[in-house]
């Protein structure tokens, strides 16, 4: 079955700074990737969806950007953060050609300062 | 547009009671309908799949419900114990989830079984 690492789990950054937050998977090929922005009180946001090396949607626009530079690798990055950018960051999975079950990481936790 | 709605938004039981957990959706054209559980600050775990063509699934203690004509879904958990509580999510799948992934998520049930 299926494995997605997100890593670092917790990261405190200053406002304009960069950010780089990484996802791998394991376990299946070509899936299909997502991440997702939870904030507190509100629902999940997609943020960004890939089909496949370097094809990426962009669901909100927004200074932040992503990434598939492998089939199982997908980051989030930005160049400069912004205080509105604090959030639990999620990556999930599903499997290509699959019943469209999502599996999620572990999360990662920015705070902007 | 879907719009998932999860009622109650929190609920506290006493351990041992057999509750049920409720998500309804507008709209009825949907592929599936998927259930998780999210603990305080991890991610989400998956807990049952529904295909649009399916009424229920079953999995331990737990067994989800389908009925797309009334646009609802239903989340029965059986004997609740102490480590239950959690964050309950249901998320839809639809033509009209807006969004590329066609995914909707309510904003959870915050559910606490008392020892």
């Amino acid at each position: 079955s299926q494995t997605i690492h997100q890593w670092p789990a917790t990261l405190v950054q200053p406002v304009g700074s960069p950010l780089s937050l990484e996802c791998t998977v394991e376990g299946t090929s070509n899936p299909n990737l997502y991440w997702y922005r939870q904030a507190a009180g509100r629902g999940l946001q997609l943020l960004f969806y890939s089909v496949g090396i370097g094809q990426i949607s962009s669901e909100v626009p927004q200074n932040l950007s992503a990434s598939r530079p492998q089939d199982r690798q997908f980051i989030l990055s930005s160049k400069k953060l912004l205080l509105s950018d604090s959030g639990f960051y999620l990556c999930a999975c599903s499997l290509a050609g699959g019943p469209g079950e999502l599996f999620f990481g572990e999360g990662s936790r920015l705070t902007v300062l | 547009k879907q719009e998932v709605t999860q009622i109650p938004a929190a609920l506290s039981v006493p351990e041992g009671e057999n509750l049920v957990l409720n998500c309804s959706f507008t709209d009825s054209a949907i592929y599936n309908l998927q259930w998780f559980r999210q603990d305080p600050g991890k991610g989400l775990t998956s807990l049952l799949l529904i295909q649009s063509s399916q009424r229920e699934q079953t999995s331990g203690r737990l067994n989800a419900s389908l009925d797309k004509s009334s646009g609802r879904s239903t989340l029965y958990i059986a004997a609740s114990q102490p480590g239950d509580s959690a964050t309950y999510l249901c998320a839809v799948r639809s033509y009209s989830g807006g969004g590329a992934d066609g995914l909707t998520f309510g904003k959870g049930t915050h559910l606490i079984i008392q020892p």
